[in-house]
């Protein structure tokens, strides 16, 4: 049960685009669409944004998208904005029927 | 509205246990999935449990595996992490979640477990 891994920062200016990769292998998001993505403010419970790769849930913004390519899923925030800076966690199903995280990516909006 | 609230966390000393509750409203609780996550200080989130719908499957993170045990009362629509032989590196901010295609869709505030002496 291995954490996926996630570069540990990122920043980008308002108005830029942003990628954050997560990868793992092929018995979490190589082998299954469940690959999540959430946004934890300091202090607050995360919130989900992406489900099954690529889906946003009602009332997420649509500059936030996600994508996968063999067992790298990406999370894609164009548009960027100062209320968007914050951490970013992936999270995939696994095999064991287990479900793993990633380290987290602090996103720095410049 | 769904609403999630933990209740239970507090300082226990290590080789201790302690038991944390999850209450949940606003939503069909006996339907769903839940899970519990959890936070070190300063930390990333860290997957700790699961458990289906009637509570008849359950599975665990190998670093709690035979020391926490998940269960739920869909009766009182509250969700229940019993840890025991709690160590140091349990300390961290416990969340429970409503699971939703195959994530955490909704998540309460969390609760904070301390293992010290």
């Amino acid at each position: 049960q291995s954490a996926l891994t996630q570069p540990a920062s990122v920043s980008g200016s308002p108005g830029q685009s942003i990628t954050i990769s997560c990868t793992g292998t092929s018995s979490d998001v190589g082998g299954y669409n469940y690959v999540s993505w959430y946004q934890q403010h300091p202090g607050k419970a995360p919130k989900l944004m992406i489900y099954e790769v690529s889906n946003r849930p009602s009332g997420v913004s649509n500059r936030f998208s996600g994508s996968k390519s063999g067992n790298t899923a990406s999370l894609t925030i164009s548009g960027l904005q100062a209320e968007d800076e914050a951490d970013y966690y992936c999270s995939s199903y696994t095999s064991s029927t287990t479900w793993v995280f990633g380290g987290g990516t602090k996103l720095t909006v410049l | 509205e769904v609403q999630l609230v933990e209740s239970g966390g507090g300082l226990v000393q290590p080789g201790g246990s302690l038991r944390l509750s999850c209450a949940a409203s606003g939503f069909s609780f006996s339907t769903y999935w839940m899970h519990w996550v959890r936070q070190a200080p300063g930390k990333g989130l860290v997957w700790v449990s699961r458990i289906n719908s009637d509570g008849s499957s359950t599975s665990y993170a190998d670093s709690v595996k035979g020391r926490f045990t998940i269960s739920r009362d869909n009766a009182k629509n509250t969700l229940y992490l019993q840890m025991s032989s709690l160590r140091a590196e349990d300390t961290a901010v416990y969340y429970c979640g409503r699971g939703r295609y195959y994530g955490l869709d909704y998540w309460g505030q969390g609760t904070l477990v301390t293992v010290s002496s």
